[in-house]
């Protein structure tokens, strides 16, 4: 079945370091994949997506790249800020089947200081 | 009120108690989901309604019942619950269900069970 695994955190950095949330996924057919943020107290937004090999989805200094060779989808930021802090979640979505199924990893605490 | 809204907040009830969650969508959709949020778990999908109708149904117990009455509401009536059932429970609306419909997410119910 799909499957999304992604780094354990919790993570913690200070304002202005690079953060990289590692996101690996399998997929029985061609699978959209997703980040989803939760800030303290907040349901879950979506932050980008990419819906095919290559793709690079972003959002506020947010990015990451499907990469079909890897199965992966790694979030990166260049400069982070003490408003990033939340949980970050990868996710697919597998158009094979059941395709409005969000298959979510288990999501990953980033915490960074002032 | 915009967006994904849930009531109440936070409950807490006894095992034998009776409760409904709530869950109503300003956006227009057609679609409601009820997922459940563990601690380091990833999120679960319980139900799914398209047009009111229940379309999935993720093999969750019985002690848990899902009413939509229209496109815009959305009830996880409660009964007779374990002290495991204790999470936050999620609830999301989407235009509609195939692959690219992006999920928007209320902040969720915290239920504590005794």
């Amino acid at each position: 079945g799909d499957s999304v695994t992604q780094m354990e955190g919790p993570v913690t950095l200070s304002e202005e370091a690079f953060l990289t949330i590692n996101c690996t996924y399998t997929a029985t057919g061609y699978p959209s994949l997703f980040w989803y943020v939760q800030y303290p107290g907040e349901g879950l937004q979506l932050l980008l997506k990419a819906t095919k090999a290559d793709d690079k989805g972003s959002n506020k200094g947010f990015e990451a790249t499907y990469r079909k060779e890897t199965t992966s989808f790694h979030l990166e930021k260049g400069s982070v800020q003490v408003s990033d802090s939340a949980v970050y979640f990868c996710a697919l979505s597998d158009r094979g089947g059941n395709d409005y199924k969000l298959s979510f990893g288990a999501g990953t605490t980033v915490t960074v200081r002032a | 009120e915009t967006g994904v809204t849930q009531t109440p907040r936070h409950l807490v009830m006894g095992m034998t108690n009776k409760k409904s969650l709530k869950c109503e969508q300003h956006l227009g959709h057609n679609a409601m989901y009820w997922y459940k949020q563990s601690a380091k778990k990833p999120l679960e999908l319980m139900f799914v309604y398209n047009f009111k109708e229940q379309t999935e149904n993720n093999s969750v117990p019985s002690r848990f019942s899902p009413e939509c009455p229209n496109s815009s509401h959305l009830f996880l009536h409660l009964h007779t619950l374990q002290p495991e059932d204790s999470a936050l429970y999620l609830c999301a609306s989407s235009q509609g269900i195939g692959f690219n419909n992006e999920q928007f997410f209320g902040p969720g119910t915290r239920l504590t069970v005794l």
